[in-house]
């Protein structure tokens, strides 16, 4: 069973440009988490979908950030109109476990890092 | 804002158990704690989580006091590949499934 996969592992965007990241959930899981690590700094959580449903995008910057997870394909995280403060490694995880469960454990992917120049 | 204190850094030796604490005196009753650890920027794993009774895996044992407040992730015997960044988390599982909060965790450093 293959483990998240995420896609591309190093990704370079000019200012302006638009950047879209992938991610593949494991295998019958329903659930994916998009995490932000900005340089020297810890793991911050930005959205939580399901299956065609954005549950909680509590942590998405209100512009030029958006995510989706269609009823077939990969989850993607797309940044428009990228700068420099866009640089940074992002994480998907995913679970087949969602609200209402008694666990919780995530599976992370290895992180896209974007370098916005 | 992470409601859990953990140490910034420790060393450890390779072979020996590495003992983390972490505080989390505000932990409410439907709350679990979760251990995540990253490896030098790799995505984080999950090791391992607990309610109130203490927990082991194949990877760690996860001691959680009678009070709930604090507790302690043992390594029974640290390896050079242990050494990375060990983050505890307050988790309302059952609400907000997978929404972990991380907070700046402790550096682990496993010395041969």
């Amino acid at each position: 069973n293959a483990g998240v996969m995420q896609n591309p592992r190093h990704l370079v965007r000019r200012r302006g440009q638009e950047a879209r990241l992938r991610c593949s959930p494991m295998k019958g899981h329903s659930h994916v988490y998009w995490y932000r690590q900005l340089p020297e700094e810890g793991l911050k959580f930005m959205v939580y979908l399901q299956k065609e449903n954005i549950i909680d995008e509590s942590g998405m910057p209100k512009e030029r950030f958006s995510a989706e997870f269609p009823k077939e394909g990969p989850s993607i995280l797309r940044i428009q109109q990228v700068v420099r403060g866009d640089s940074a490694a992002y994480f998907c995880a995913s679970s087949p476990w969602g609200q209402g469960a008694t666990r919780a454990e995530a599976f992370f992917g290895q992180g896209t890092r974007l370098t916005v120049v | 804002d992470a409601k859990t204190t953990q140490p910034p850094s420790m060393d450890c030796a390779e072979g020996r158990a590495a003992n983390l604490p972490c505080n989390h005196s505000t932990i409410s009753g439907n709350e679990y704690v979760y251990w995540y650890r990253q490896i030098h920027s790799q995505g984080p794993q999950y090791i391992i989580h607990g309610l109130k009774n203490n927990e082991t895996n194949e990877m760690a044992s996860l001691i959680i006091t009678e009070d709930r407040k604090s507790s302690t992730l043992i390594l029974p015997h640290a390896t050079l590949r242990d050494t990375a960044v060990y983050y505890c988390i307050v988790s309302p599982s059952q609400e907000y499934g997978n929404k972990l909060v991380f907070g700046a965790g402790t550096i682990l450093r496993v010395k041969s």
